[in-house]
């Protein structure tokens, strides 16, 4: 069975840098083909993408949030880590990760954190 | 910035039929396959159709998807009260070299 659960800080002053953690199990990220993203949803607004990371180390960042995200992964923790720098209001947000693999779906999901910005 | 595009809305009364599109382009819906997730209230989205038109195990066989060429829709026959959430159509995009979601199609059940 797999399961992820997203962990980190509730809230954040603008212009810190927040780092989330998904600890996830039922699966290796060193497996052929497999992935972990990272998701946010504002609240009442629509999903939007973030970032992968893949088996092999591939990354692969949303273009309008790339020179602000970064993403690593512990395989020996089963880990993946995301940071984000320069927070601002707007990026207040329920951040979700994700396994992803075939179908090139995010096929589990976490139950997701929230993170408010705010001074 | 979703570059994908849904009705904000959509209705149905009990055993009705409830179709919703998902409007893309040649870089995303045109030249990968499409996804639904399907969104309870209060929690985490859940995949619901994979390869534009797979149910997952466990889906029920009254959700469908189909794709043709930059236009993707997600079909309820029978609507449920449970089936009341948010839907999300998802692809990658080989412009934009990441995962795009929709905008998001919220289903009321009336």
């Amino acid at each position: 069975q797999i399961t992820l659960k997203e962990s980190g800080p509730t809230l954040v002053k603008p212009t810190q840098t927040l780092t989330l953690t998904c600890t996830f199990s039922g699966f290796s990220l060193s497996t052929s083909g497999v992935g972990v993203g990272w998701i946010r949803q504002p609240p009442g607004k629509a999903l939007e993408w973030l970032a992968f990371i893949y088996w092999d180390d591939d990354k692969r960042y949303s273009p309008s949030l790339k020179t602000r995200l970064t993403i690593i992964k512990d395989t020996s923790k089963n880990q993946v880590v995301l940071t984000m720098t320069n927070m601002d209001p707007v990026d207040t947000a329920t951040y979700y990760c994700a396994y992803y693999s075939y179908p090139n779906a995010f096929n589990i999901w976490g139950q997701g954190t929230m993170v408010t910005v705010s001074s | 910035q979703s570059v994908l595009t849904q009705p904000p809305s959509a209705s149905g009364t009990p055993g009705q039929r409830v179709t919703i599109s998902c409007s893309g382009s040649s870089s995303n819906i045109g030249s990968n396959t499409v996804n639904w997730y399907q969104q309870l209230p209060g929690t985490a989205p859940k995949l619901l159709i994979h390869s534009n038109n797979q149910r997952p195990s466990g889906v029920p066989d009254r959700f469908s998807g189909s794709k043709s060429g930059t236009s993707a829709s997600l079909a309820i026959s029978g609507l449920q009260s449970e089936d009341e959430a948010d839907y999300y159509c998802a692809a990658w995009d080989d412009s934009l070299n990441g995962y795009v979601f929709g905008t998001g199609t919220k289903v009321t059940v009336l």
